[in-house]
Order: C-alpha cells, then structure tokens, then sequence
C-alpha cells in the first residue's frame, strides 16, 4: 500500500484553465501538506493542515484553495492557471509538525 | 525568518570517492532532518538529528549534528553511483519544514 498517493501524476493543462489534485495518506498522521518545486529543485511550502485545520498559508496566491475533508486527505485545487505555476507539487505528512514527513510521488503540472 | 542554507549546489563525485555537504541554520534548531530525492522521484526521509553534537551513521553515510544545533553535515565514503540525487537537510519551524536548497551529485563511474 502507498503510504502517500497523489493522483494525477502529469497534468498538462491551458492557461486559464481550473485543475485539482488529490492526496491521501494511510499513515495515520495528524499533519499534511503541500510543498512546490520548482525547476531548480527548491522545495517551498504552500499549506500545512493538521487535523484538517489549516495552520499555514505562506503568501500563496488565493487562486490556489487547499481542502482537508477528513485527516487523511488533502487535496489542491487551483483556479486561473498561470504559466509559472508550472512545477512538481508535492503532497506530504508527519505524525506532528517537527518530525521526519513522508512525501507523495508528485504532481508536474505543466501550464501551456 | 528562518532560513536555511547549503553548500555546495552541486557536487561532481569520482566513484569511490568521498564528499560532504553542508548545512546552516540562521537560527537554532529543535532538530535537523535529511533527505535524498532521486532523479525524478520524490524525496525520502533519511535521518533526523536531535541532540547537539549527535552523530549517527547509515552505512557509507555519516550525519553530524553541531554543537550549537545551527549546523549540520553529511559526509558519504566510497561513493556509488546509487549515491546519484539531491540531498536536502531541513529543519522545523513554525509548523513546517524549511528545507535547504540542496546538494545535487552527479557520480563519474
């Protein structure tokens, strides 16, 4: 069993266009969260949820809304596509903020 | 804010040879957290340091801890070529794990 499964793993998409993505975890892990990469590998956090609160929004654009319907999935849905949100995004969780997370296999979005 | 940074971006390895990459922390840490991300794939959890001055090893790799928890290294022997990716140290803050920019070896068989 995945311990982190993101769905999908390629999205090709138009500017302007809507898209989600999905991700669940099985680990039993109170926190989640969604990290970019960009084309030069620098991992930045989007959003961080524990226990389907949302506890950070680091200065991400509001076209980007998170969902946390239960503790075990969080998912990503980004409105407006823009070229620049073209990168690899990463679902990830912990069992609490400060120890070791387990990353999803990743989303590349690419913006056409 | 924190911020933590590593050196060097990049580092091209003989087989067999050793390296270490580099850690630096702008404030103290509760803890220091290591990666390795594959090409392509996604990064795994490696190890995390809790204790200043703490020293552990993962068979040819040898993380370390310093004593004022504002720094970490990551030294690997005899480097293989399953050695080949980045490798991100990270450490917590605020609900989240700030992560360096990381260290991307290339192996020369």
């Amino acid at each position: 069993d995945t311990a982190v499964s993101q769905t999908p793993k390629y999205l090709v998409t138009q500017m302007g266009n809507d898209k989600s993505i999905k991700c669940e975890q099985n680990l039993g892990h109170d926190t989640m969260y969604w990290y970019k990469q960009d084309s030069k590998k620098f991992l930045k956090i989007m959003f961080s949820y524990n226990n389907k609160e949302l506890i950070i929004n680091e200065t991400v654009p509001n076209r980007f809304s998170p969902k946390s319907p239960d503790k075990a999935h969080l998912n990503l849905h980004i409105n407006s596509l823009e070229l620049g949100d073209s990168a690899v995004y990463f679902c990830a969780s912990s069992p609490t903020s400060t120890y070791g997370y387990t990353f999803g296999s990743g989303t590349r979005l690419t913006v056409v | 804010g924190q911020q933590v940074m590593q050196i060097p971006q990049y580092q091209h390895v003989q087989e067999g040879e050793d390296f270490t990459t580099y850690c630096n922390s702008s404030t103290t840490l509760s803890n220091i957290q290591w990666y390795k991300q594959r090409p392509g794939g996604h990064p795994v959890f490696l190890i995390q340091l809790v204790k200043s001055g703490e020293v552990k090893k993962q068979k040819r790799l040898t993380f370390q801890f310093g004593e004022a928890k504002k720094n970490s290294s990551l030294h690997i022997t005899a480097t293989q070529t399953t050695d080949v990716g980045t490798y991100f140290c990270a450490g917590p803050n605020d609900y989240k794990l700030s992560f360096g920019a990381g260290t991307t070896v290339t192996v020369r068989a």
